[in-house]
């Protein structure tokens, strides 16, 4: 396995639709973390999995905003009702963990830009 | 609100200089990490440095911190074009799960 991998890379979509995105993160990882990122700002979180539990949700997501993380492996992200302050760079990452709960560095994907015309 | 604050926003050097970046934060943290992003691309991690260090060295980088100011800074030795890109600091608390990034600094290194 060579990295964090995204699909699709780009979607361009029209508001009012739904999508869907991919990650795929290195495989012994147990921890994938989604983040938006729009231009000129750094990543904001979204959401955190610990295998297939969804630990933590950022209280600026909303409603239409969901993430899967089925069998602790690959995670989906979906947005339900695209509006076009959707439109950003949604990007994925996976860690591993430290015993005491700290974290390692974390790997991310190469990102799925999201345009909502 | 973000946790991390890079400073400066943007950095333009000549080749073979030094960029020297600093990140503040609010709260306590487990570690803090820094990052680049090439323009489009994802991040990729640099360094970490735990609380309890004081400083980390990696090749031309220089990372120090300092818990009671709650500030980091980032210093690249020796720069070179190829490391034009936007450098984040990204905190993790104490129970190191939530990485928060701050907006990042812009460093153009000319040739």
């Amino acid at each position: 396995d060579t990295g964090v991998s995204q699909d699709p890379r780009h979607k361009i979509t029209k508001r009012g639709q739904n999508v869907t995105f991919r990650c795929d993160p290195i495989s012994e990882h147990n921890r994938l973390y989604w983040y938006r990122q729009t231009l000129g700002q750094g990543p904001e979180f979204l959401t955190y999995f610990q295998n297939e539990a969804q630990l933590e949700k950022s209280r600026l997501l909303s409603d239409r905003f969901s993430a899967e993380r089925p069998k602790g492996s690959f995670s989906t992200l979906e947005i339900q009702r695209t509006e076009q302050g959707d439109s950003a760079m949604y990007l994925c990452a996976s860690s591993r963990t430290l015993g005491e709960g700290g974290s390692y560095e974390q790997y991310f994907g190469p990102g799925t830009r999201l345009t909502v015309t | 609100s973000q946790q991390g604050e890079e400073d400066p926003q943007a950095l333009s050097i000549q080749e073979g200089e030094n960029a020297t970046m600093n990140c503040s934060y609010k709260t306590s943290i487990n570690n803090l990490q820094w990052y680049r992003q090439n323009s489009g691309r994802g991040l990729v991690h640099l360094i970490l440095i735990r609380s309890n260090e004081r400083e980390k060295h990696s090749g031309r980088l220089r990372v120090t911190l300092d818990t009671s100011k709650k500030s980091s800074s980032l210093l690249i030795t020796a720069s070179r074009a190829a490391d034009t890109a936007s450098y984040f600091c990204a905190t993790v608390n104490g129970y190191g799960q939530n990485f928060v990034f701050g907006p990042g600094t812009r460093l153009s290194v000319l040739p």
